[in-house]
């Protein structure tokens, strides 16, 4: 079965600098969420969307942007990075008309920021 | 928000001897509770689920139980595998569809040969 799919698997940066990581979820899906894990925390809810729009915002910093488009992958736009963003950053999606509320994470983008 | 709480952080246990693992939630809200299990390098994957209309659940080796009343919720392995090795979160939404999660703090469940 498809899996959701995220880009790129590793990724390294300098402090200051911009990252876009993206994300491709299981065909049907509606709805996105993007987690951050830091080193041995559990995931932590940045943001979601539903449909495109976004639907519940977590504790993302303002220096984070993300949108999902209308094939339903999404994209985290990272600007001005500091030591801190270093992290696993987990792509999860699910489809509302199932009413499951399943989510399926996909293998992660793990970002160091140097 | 809701805040989960997870124990025991580390648990070992001998090969073919049952696992427990404990959480408790604080919204009453909160309605839906999902386990993932999370080996290195790799993201959470959903082992067992349940539902506040229900109170146990079991796939195979792999049960969970739930107490609406006292907000709190176990996961039981029995007959441990060295692959269950791996690390535990235990998470709660309100389950109205497309609702974000909130996660324990995780257990590092090591079995021994």
């Amino acid at each position: 079965a498809a899996g959701v799919i995220q880009s790129p698997r590793h990724l390294i940066k300098e402090k200051r600098e911009t990252a876009t990581l993206k994300c491709y979820p299981i065909p049907r899906h509606d709805t996105v969420y993007w987690y951050q894990q830091g080193p041995g925390q559990d995931p932590q809810f940045l943001i979601s969307f539903y449909e495109k729009m976004q639907s519940d915002k977590g504790s993302i910093p303002d220096r984070f942007s993300a949108q999902q488009f209308s094939d339903y992958h999404s994209e985290l736009n990272m600007s001005s990075l500091e030591l801190g963003d270093s992290a696993l950053y987990f792509c999860a999606s699910s489809r509302l008309a199932t009413s499951t509320d399943t989510q399926y994470f996909g293998p992660g983008t793990r970002l160091t920021v140097l | 928000g809701e805040n989960v709480e997870q124990h025991p952080s580390t648990l070992s246990v001998q090969e073919g001897d049952s696992a427990v693992i404990k959480c408790t939630y604080s919204d009453s809200a909160s309605n839906y509770f999902p386990w993932y299990k999370q080996e290195l390098g790799k993201g959470p994957q959903l082992i067992i689920d349940i539902r506040s209309n229900v109170g146990e659940k079991k796939d195979q080796r792999i049960a969970v139980t739930l107490n609406k009343t006292a907000k709190h919720f176990s996961l039981h392995i029995t007959e441990t595998q060295p692959e269950d090795s791996a690390v535990y979160f235990c998470a709660a939404s309100r389950g109205f569809g497309n609702e974000k999660l909130t996660f324990g703090t995780g257990t590092r469940l090591t079995i021994i040969p």
